[in-house]
Parts: structure tokens; sequence; C-alpha cells
């Protein structure tokens, strides 16, 4: 069955710091690929997706992602974290016709001052 | 904001009982989903429509049922309430085939 893993629970970092959530799939096609943030008390907003192409993908808020086929990941990065990026961060595939979109745990991130 | 609407934010009622939830997708959108977030599962996908047709079903239970109007505007009934069924209930919309979804605010369901 086709699944999703974000391996880190809780990240916490420096505002300026770099940041790599990662996320790994289990899909045996080219999946459809997508990061959401969930900020507290909120809905989920669209951070980046990954459909074909480039497998460098620009999103909002400053942030990327980067496909690797080989590796079956789709880590988000930021090059600087700000205070605002505090938030949930999920991973999501979706597969087969239907656009049921499978998600991750989410990774939680803090971020101090 | 998404364009996504959803009513009511919050919903608290008693075990047994029977509620639902609606949403109104994006202006355009022919697709609507269901998806409840809890602690211990997490995000799961419940129920997909398009165009007032079901498309997709998910882990939903048999008390849960959905519907899509004319409008487009979705419900979601979930009846004889559990404790477990205290969630957050997320509709999303998107255009036909495979597209990115755009969720609204949710409506968080507390069953006492």
């Amino acid at each position: 069955a086709q699944s999703v893993t974000q391996p880190d629970i809780h990240i916490t970092v420096s505002e300026g710091a770099s940041l790599e959530l990662r996320c790994n799939y289990s899909y045996g096609a080219t999946p459809y690929l997508f990061w959401y943030v969930q900020s507290p008390g909120q809905g989920l907003q669209l951070l980046l997706k990954y459909f074909s192409g480039d497998t460098l993908v620009q999103g909002i808020k400053g942030f990327e992602a980067e496909f690797k086929r080989s590796q079956s990941s789709f880590n988000l990065r930021k090059p600087s974290v700000h205070w605002s990026d505090a938030a949930e961060y999920f991973c999501a595939v979706v597969t087969g016709g239907y656009n049921k979109l499978i998600f991750g745990a989410g990774t939680r991130l803090a971020v101090h001052p | 904001d998404s364009g996504v609407t959803q009513t009511p934010k919050h919903l608290i009622t008693a075990t047994g009982q029977r509620v639902t939830l609606r949403c109104s997708p994006r202006s355009g959108d022919l697709s609507v989903y269901w998806y409840q977030q809890s602690l211990d599962q997490g995000l799961q996908f419940l129920i997909q429509y398009y165009n007032g047709e079901e498309r997709a079903k998910g882990n939903i239970l048999e008390r849960f049922s959905a519907q899509q109007f004319p409008d487009l505007h979705s419900e979601l009934n979930l009846s004889s309430l559990e404790l477990g069924d205290s969630a957050l209930y997320f509709c999303a919309s998107s255009k036909g085939g495979v597209n990115e979804q755009f969720f609204g605010p949710g409506t968080r369901l507390t069953v006492l």
C-alpha cells in the first residue's frame, strides 16, 4: 500500500537557521507530491507541489523541495527560518487516478528566537 | 483564505447524536474531498465527490455519509456519534483530474 513517512515528529531550529524536513514515500509509479503547512487552529495551506519536470520545485514563503526518485524522497527546505514558520508540516502523495491525498504523520516545527 | 468555506467552525454534541457538516468549494472546482484529522489517526481521506457523484472512498465509517448537491456544495453526515469521532473534519476542493487541493478551515467536532 502507498504510504508517506515523515521521520521527524518534532524539529526545533533557531530563527535564521536553515531547515530541512524529510519525507519518504512508498509508491511504485511516479507520484504526485505535495507539502502542506498547518498553523495552530488553521486549515492546511499548500506550500508546493511536484507533478513532473524539474525535480527542484519552488513554493510559497521561500520554501523549496527536491524530488529524488532514487531515494523515494521529497524533502522540504528553507535557507533561513522565520519565527512565523513555526507550524506543522505535512508531506502528502496522490496515487492512482482519484486524487486522494495520503498524508504523512506530520513534523511539528518550533522556532527559537 | 483558500476560498473553501466550512460551517460550523465548532460543534459540540453528545454520543448517539447526528450532525451535519457543510462545505462550499472554491468557485469553479468540481471535486470535493472530506478528511478527518485526529490525534491517533492523523489526517485520513474519507470520501471524494466529483460534480455530484461519489468518486472515491477511503476509511469512512458506515455511520458516516456524504453527498454533493447540484450547486456543488457538500455535506458530511455523521450519525450515532461516538467519543472517538471527536476530530477536526476538513473539506477540500479541486478542479477535475489530479490537481492540488485547497482546504477549508475545518470543523472541530467534540463528542461528549
